[in-house]
This record gives C-alpha cells, structure tokens and sequence, in this order.
C-alpha cells in the first residue's frame, strides 16, 4: 500500500506561475525524493533532501522537509509548458546494501501555455 | 536518459499465463529494484536484488520472483497471472552507497 499521500492530486496553471505541491509520509526516512513522470512512462529524479536537511534548492526547485510533521514541499517556480507532468515524492527507507522507496499518489501538473 | 532499459515495452497476456520481464542496469550500478505501477497510483515496491540475492520485499505474493544475473541485469517473473497484475513494471537500478535509484522507461502489461 501507499505510505503517503499527496495534495493536491490535481494542479493546473499558467506558464509563469508557481506550483506548490505537498507530501505526507507515515514512519521514519533516511531522506525524501521527488520524481517525475511523463505520460506513464519511466521515472526522472529530480531532488534528494535528507532527514537532516530543512530546505534545499535546484535550479527552478525548492524543497522543504518537516520531519516533526512528516511532510514535504516541492515548489516549481516559473513554470513552463514543459513541466507538465505527474510529481511523485517518495521517501526513502534502508541502509547501504538496501533501501526501497515508498511513493505517493502523485500530484498530475498542467500547465498551460 | 538513465541508462536502464527493459524489455519488452508493452505485453499482452490472458489469466493464467506466466511472464518475464527484463532489466538492464546503468553501468556501475549492482543493485536494481522492481516496481508495480497500477495506472492512477504511484509506484509500489515489489522487491530489490543485490549480488544475485533478494535483498528486500514488498507486500506482493509469492508468484512474484525475480533474478539478478552476474551483470547485475535482472527479470521478474509473474506466474498465474491475474487481471489485477495489469500495470506498468519499473526497474531502477543504483549503487550499494546511492540513495538515487534511476529508472527504466517500464514494461506495461496488460492481462486480459
């Protein structure tokens, strides 16, 4: 079953606008990961923060991680047509040897030209 | 592009039937993970292979089984198969000292 859960399932908005999605996640995580999808094919990473991290940023990305709340942000600044797509988070749980990823539901991103 | 690549990109199978499913991971990498993909959900873990070994396990059944080669490729195996088995099958693969897994653009499988 899905360990956590995303809000909102569905977002639609313009180029140049910001999109914030959250994330939710039930037990403890050695860190949280988001990916994308495009048109349910394979899945691209995008950000890795870790359980010790508050914030970190790439490029037109920023991620907060509240482990006091097991929740997660992911926020898309200046968005493009391109960036339409399915975000997952997934939170990552194991050691060295072995790790597995516990993925959301998604949240579906459009974003109109 | 990842470098992980499975075979074959779409399957069509009826109850019953068995299938393998194939996976090729990114040079460098020896552990490579398998996921279920049911459509309108997110990936569900179904197990890990380190050094030819399975090295963890998700919440699916027994007719699910995999094999890691010595190249570090791999295949699922789904015996008996039921309409519910009906998604989209990802393969990722890292390294023992990543937390990154990169993955495959899927096989998705459709049992009628």
């Amino acid at each position: 079953s899905q360990q956590g859960e995303e809000d909102p399932q569905a977002l639609s908005i313009q180029e140049g606008e910001n999109a914030t999605m959250n994330c939710s996640y039930k037990t403890s995580i050695n860190n949280l990961q988001w990916y994308r999808q495009n048109s349910g094919r394979g899945l691209v990473h995008l950000i890795l923060i870790r359980s010790n991290e508050r914030e970190k940023h790439s490029g037109r990305l920023r991620v907060t991680l509240d482990t006091s709340k097991k929740s997660s942000s992911l926020l898309i600044t200046a968005s493009r047509a391109a960036d339409t797509a399915s975000y997952f988070c997934a939170s990552f749980s194991g050691g060295t040897s072995y790790g597995k990823l516990t993925f959301g539901q998604g949240t579906i991103l459009t974003v109109h030209p | 592009e990842t470098g992980v690549t499975q075979s074959p990109t779409h399957l069509i199978k009826t109850r019953g039937q068995q299938v393998t499913l194939r996976c090729s991971s990114q040079s460098g990498h020896n552990t490579v993970s398998w996921y279920q993909q049911a459509l309108g959900q997110g990936p569900q873990f179904i197990f890990q292979y380190y050094r030819e070994e399975e090295n963890g396990r998700g919440n699916f059944p027994p007719r699910f089984s995999g094999l890691q080669f010595p190249n570090y490729s791999s295949e699922l195996n789904v015996n008996a198969l039921e309409l519910d088995d009906s998604a989209l099958y990802l393969c990722a693969s890292s390294s023992t000292m990543q937390e990154t897994q990169y993955f495959g653009p899927g096989t998705r499988l459709l049992v009628l």
